[in-house]
């Protein structure tokens, strides 16, 4: 089956730059994904990688090194409204299942 | 509005009185998936659908059942539940199945509330 590991909580001031480590083991990996989940909301897509680099999107990137099975959630100027869960997710089965980690809480402080 | 469906939003039942929780998408996606979410698990997926008539298991498909006879609706069935299944449910879509190396969002619902006494 497919594990991944992430840190279970992060906190950070707001301004700053924080980074979520993703490591996984899978077979068959088909990408990495990123996911925000707001206290008592729906998961919202955040950014996906297939292959090895840095995809940016706005204040947010996200990297994945499939050599090494891992991959990072960057978040720059950090904000209050930043405060979430993020969880990454490894597809597998032709990119059709999703494993996902057991989730980062992000605490922004003032 | 592109959107994602559930209903009910919150349910209380009983040990075995079989129920059906529904998921609607209006954006014409041949993807769909239903996830659990319990605490210090993260989510965790129950089946997905890769277009009408297709569907598979993900890592937790014991005791639910699922049907996607048109393409716009993916319902849950829970044959004969137990409190073990009591879990925040949600559904979710994307455009396509299968793998692919571009960027494709998938869209969540707001997700279903169920305790099973």
């Amino acid at each position: 089956g497919q594990s991944l590991e992430q840190p279970s909580e992060v906190t950070a001031v707001e301004g700053a730059i924080v980074q979520i480590n993703c490591t996984y083991q899978t077979s068959g990996f088909y990408g990495l994904s990123w996911y925000q989940q707001h206290d008592g909301g729906a998961p919202t897509f955040l950014s996906y990688n297939a292959l090895d680099g840095l995809e940016e999107t706005g204040r947010f990137s996200s990297f994945l090194s499939r050599s090494d099975s891992y991959g990072y959630l960057l978040l720059q100027e950090l904000q209050m409204k930043d405060s979430a869960s993020y969880f990454c997710a490894v597809g597998t089965g032709g990119g059709n299942k999703l494993t996902f980690g057991t989730g980062t809480q992000l605490k922004v402080e003032l | 509005e592109a959107q994602v469906t559930q209903n009910p939003r919150y349910l209380i039942t009983v040990t075995g009185k079989k129920l059906t929780v529904t998921c609607s998408q209006n954006m014409n996606h041949e993807y769909m998936s239903w996830y659990r979410q319990d605490p210090g698990l993260g989510l965790r997926q129950i089946y997905y659908s890769m277009n009408v008539e297709v569907t598979d298991k993900g890592d937790v498909p014991e005791g639910y059942k699922v049907s996607r006879k048109e393409k716009r609706n993916f319902p849950l069935i829970l044959e004969s539940p137990s409190p073990n299944q009591t879990s925040l449910y949600f559904c979710a879509s994307r455009s396509r199945a299968g793998g692919f190396l571009g960027t494709d969002t998938q869209y969540f619902g707001p997700g279903t509330r169920l305790t099973v006494l």
